[in-house]
């Protein structure tokens, strides 16, 4: 059973501190994407990683992939309140979704 | 489009009730995906079109949902008898091809059973 896993799935944090979101998930996908969902919203693309070693970054952003490991990663640098929302990662396999993680930023 | 638009946004349909479903996906997008999602959960899997066809209906729940797309373009997603456990937001998605490129969400349609 293909399985997609992220932690933790709740993240309490302050701003201006770094943390990062793990994805790790049990297909030999070769495609990795992370999504942003705000409240009461839809999913928003965030990143698309091509191929193992890939690194994205926008903004306070940055995700990588490792597809040796089955794992991603989705950095966030000195974190600010408007990035507050719940984070998706995905796998090319039936564009699978992971269960989420919802990172709240406290000023 | 310039977007994926479901219709409609919100509907409130009584126990028993048939409904239906509409997804029109970005223009020249021929893979179309339905998730659900429930309150404060992760996007369920439900199916996923490549044109008309669908290759994996795996993920629809019971035999009360189909979901056919024709013309390689619009999608309904049908549940027919609706419980109470349907209550959902149901997320259509669309991409260029396969499932090798990126998709792109509706706003989905916020299905109330009562």
């Amino acid at each position: 059973e293909l399985k997609v896993e992220q932690n933790p799935l709740f993240l309490s944090m302050q701003e201006g501190k770094n943390y990062t979101i793990y994805c790790n998930y049990s297909t030999t996908s070769d495609r990795l994407y992370w999504y942003r969902q705000d409240p009461g919203k839809s999913l928003e693309s965030l990143f698309v990683l091509l191929s193992n070693g890939a690194v994205k970054q926008e903004g306070r952003l940055m995700a990588s992939l490792d597809t040796k490991a089955r794992l991603s990663t989705l950095h966030i640098t000195a974190a600010v309140h408007d990035l507050s929302a719940t984070y998706f990662c995905a796998v090319r396999e039936k564009l699978t979704f992971g269960t989420g993680t919802r990172l709240t930023i406290i000023p | 489009g310039a977007g994926v638009s479901q219709s409609p946004s919100n509907k409130v349909t009584e126990k028993g009730k048939d409904v239906e479903l509409r997804c029109d996906p970005i223009s020249g997008h021929t893979a179309l995906y339905w998730y659900r999602q429930s309150l404060g959960q992760g996007l369920e899997f439900l199916i996923y079109f490549q044109g008309n066809s669908a290759p994996d209906k795996s993920g629809l729940p019971s035999d009360r949902f189909s979901a056919e797309r024709t013309g390689g373009s619009v999608s309904t997603l049908t549940i027919q008898r609706t419980q109470q456990e349907d209550s959902a937001v149901y997320l259509c998605a669309s991409s260029l091809a396969g499932m090798n490129t990126e998709a792109f969400f509706g706003q989905g349609t916020r299905l109330t059973v009562v």
